[in-house]
């Protein structure tokens, strides 16, 4: 099992739709969690870190349950720009050999 | 303020010829790192230095090395570069370790051809 999933899509959704990614993680010792984005050929940038009360910014909300082992990304009201791959990023405390990242999930948002 | 540059942007390399990516941060970060992208797969962690004077390895480190040149500055280098080796590079800094909670800041990426 990797240690980080991530349903690969594409996601395809029209402009105004709300759409939920999901991202599991394996070793139970994580302690920080954040959500970036990749546009294509670009380096990945930093979208929100995820806290253990949820957080909101703006349209997206992220989530963490340490129960069930994942974290999710919320998008209300997608954009045209918001079309890229989404990575999510789980670190264990003071390690960062062990930093992962998922693989992405790749949304595109049709007109 | 140009955050994390890289330099080449694009290298094309024979087997075996030896080379140098350069990365720099200017938001004077303590750590900083290196990882390549393969298609498909999510970025990995080649090699990490949680300040300066001191470097570590990830998950990928062999047939790679890399100098913490100053607070500024981290290179990795290829000594006898391999077609496995073909990939796009990114460095990122971030305050202090990630593993801490710390956010990383991403270069713009070095895309490697081996031949």
């Amino acid at each position: 099992r990797k240690e980080v999933e991530q349903d690969p899509g594409p996601f395809n959704v029209p402009e105004g739709a709300t759409v939920a990614f999901n991202c599991t993680y394996s070793n139970s010792a994580s302690q920080s969690f954040f959500w970036y984005r990749q546009d294509c050929r670009k380096e990945p940038k930093l979208l929100m870190s995820v806290y253990s009360s949820g957080n909101e910014d703006g349209r997206f909300t992220a989530q963490l349950n340490r129960a069930s082992q994942y974290i999710s990304l919320l998008i209300r009201d997608s954009k045209l720009s918001d079309s890229a791959t989404y990575l999510c990023v789980v670190a264990p405390s003071g390690s960062a050999r062990q930093l992962t990242f998922g693989s992405g999930t790749q949304l595109t948002v049709l007109p | 303020n140009a955050g994390v540059t890289q330099t080449p942007k694009f290298q094309v390399l024979k087997t075996g010829q030896s080379m140098t990516l350069q990365c720099a941060q200017d938001m004077n970060h303590n750590s900083m790192y290196w990882y390549r992208q393969d298609p498909g797969m999510g970025l990995r962690l080649i090699y990490y230095s949680a300040s300066e004077g001191t470097t570590d390895k990830g998950e990928v480190p062999n047939g790679y090395n890399v100098s913490r040149l100053n607070k500024r500055e981290f290179s990795l280098r290829l000594e006898s570069a391999a077609p496995s080796q073909t990939s796009v590079y990114f460095c990122a800094s971030s305050e202090a370790l990630v593993g801490a909670g710390y956010e990383q800041y991403f270069g713009p990426g070095t895309r490697l051809t081996v031949t």
